[in-house]
Parts: structure tokens; C-alpha cells; sequence
């Protein structure tokens, strides 16, 4: 059975960095582009980054773009969003997300149980 | 940037009760490119429907998904206790992928 294993998340102070991580399993992860989705405390979700299934492309919502970092290694079948120059509005739960094709386009058929990061002084 | 707004923004039924969730779209999404998801408290979401009205692995049949152009919905046909929940839609037509602001399905 597809799990997405989240880890990485804690309380980092404004200007810091954090790297979130992804251990996938029960499926052929080399197959499928990747994505983070994030949620704020009480408030709704909201799409973060993608990578392809090669990680050859990479998208990133306007919000986070030159920030956050998406990559993945599928020796390892992990992965990664690294979260630089984080900002308090930066604090929510971050899921990681399966694409059901290799497209970076679509929806996400399974997801994560989620990590938090807070993002406070 | 496709805009999802979704109504109502709580939706108080009983149980055995019909629920009919909304999504509008800003502009029309090609292709039916929509999706819902299911989210409960403490829980991460679960995909019900792709493609606007196809429901996914093991999602009951009292869950249907239907609509095309900037209009989309979904219906629960009968609620039962464990629906009662936080419902999103998506679209997956262009980027950025974006959400809706969520529907609260509650107990009456």
C-alpha cells in the first residue's frame, strides 16, 4: 500500500531555514511527479511546489517561489522541500502529496500525514 | 490563477440527509479537470472524486461528483455519521493548482 512518510518540521525562528523530507513506499516512486501542499493553522489548503517525475522540472506557487526548494532523489525514494528566508506566514502543516500520473499537472490520490513547521521568534 | 470559491460554508444536515456542495470556478476549467477531497479534523485529506465526477478507489457510491465548465458539485446522497467533515475542491487545469475555501459538513 502507498505511504508518504513526512519528518523534518519544528519551531525555527523568522529568517531561518528548515528541510523537510518525504520517505515514499509501495509504489514506483520514479514514476510519479511529487508535491508539497501546506495548511495553516484552522484555514484551508494550499498548493506548494511540484516536482517531475525525473525532477528535471519544478514549479512552485508565487508565494514561496525563490524561497523553497523542491527536489527529490529516487535512489531514495524520498522527497525533499528545503524552506528558506521562512516567514511566520510560512507556519502550517506540510503534506506531501502523490500525483497519479507523471504529469506535474493533476490532482493528489494519496497524501502524507503531515509535518508541522511554526515559524515564530 | 483559477479561483474556487465553494458554498455553502457550513452545511448543517442530519443524518440519512442529502448534501450538495458547491464549487464555482473564476473561468471555465478544461477537460473536467476537478477534483474533491474530504478532510476530517487532525487528518490529512482524502481524494474522493478526479475528473469532476470520477470516484476514487474505494470511495462509497453515495458520493457523486458532477458539473463541467465553471460550475461543479458535489453530492452526498445519504449522510452517514463519518461523512461529517471539511470538504475542498481543486482544479488541476493550468498552474498555479488551487483550492477552494473548504465546505464544513456538521451535525445538525
Amino acid at each position: 500500500q502507498v505511504q508518504l512518510v513526512e519528518s523534518g518540521g519544528g519551531v525555527v525562528q523568522p529568517g531561518r531555514s528548515l528541510r523537510l523530507s518525504c520517505a515514499a513506499s509501495g509504489f514506483t516512486f520514479s514514476n510519479y511527479a511529487m508535491h508539497w501542499v501546506r495548511q495553516a493553522p484552522g484555514k484551508g489548503l494550499q498548493w506548494v511546489a511540484v516536482t517531475s517525475y525525473d525532477g528535471d522540472n519544478k514549479y512552485y506557487a508565487d508565494s514561496v517561489k525563490g524561497r523553497f526548494t523542491i527536489s527529490r532523489d529516487n535512489s531514495k525514494n524520498t522527497v525533499y522541500l528545503q524552506l528558506n528566508s521562512l516567514r511566520p506566514e510560512d507556519t502550517a502543516v506540510y503534506y506531501c502529496a502523490k500525483a497519479p500520473t507523471q504529469s506535474q499537472r493533476g490532482y493528489f490520490d494519496y497524501w502524507g500525514q503531515g509535518t508541522l513547521v511554526t515559524v515564530s521568534s | 490563477e483559477i479561483v474556487l470559491t465553494q458554498s455553502p460554508g457550513t452545511l448543517s444536515l442530519s443524518p440519512g440527509e442529502r448534501a450538495t456542495l458547491s464549487c464555482r470556478a473564476s473561468q471555465s476549467v478544461s477537460s473536467n479537470y476537478l477534483a474533491w477531497y474530504q478532510q476530517k479534523p487532525g487528518q490529512a485529506p482524502r481524494l474522493l472524486i478526479s475528473g469532476a465526477s470520477s470516484r476514487a478507489t474505494g470511495i462509497p457510491d453515495r458520493f457523486s461528483g458532477s458539473g463541467s465548465g465553471t460550475d461543479f458539485t458535489l453530492t452526498i446522497s445519504g449522510l452517514e455519521p463519518e461523512d461529517f467533515a471539511v470538504y475542498y475542491c481543486q482544479h488541476y487545469d493550468s498552474s498555479p493548482l488551487t483550492f477552494g475555501g473548504g465546505t464544513k459538513v456538521e451535525i445538525k
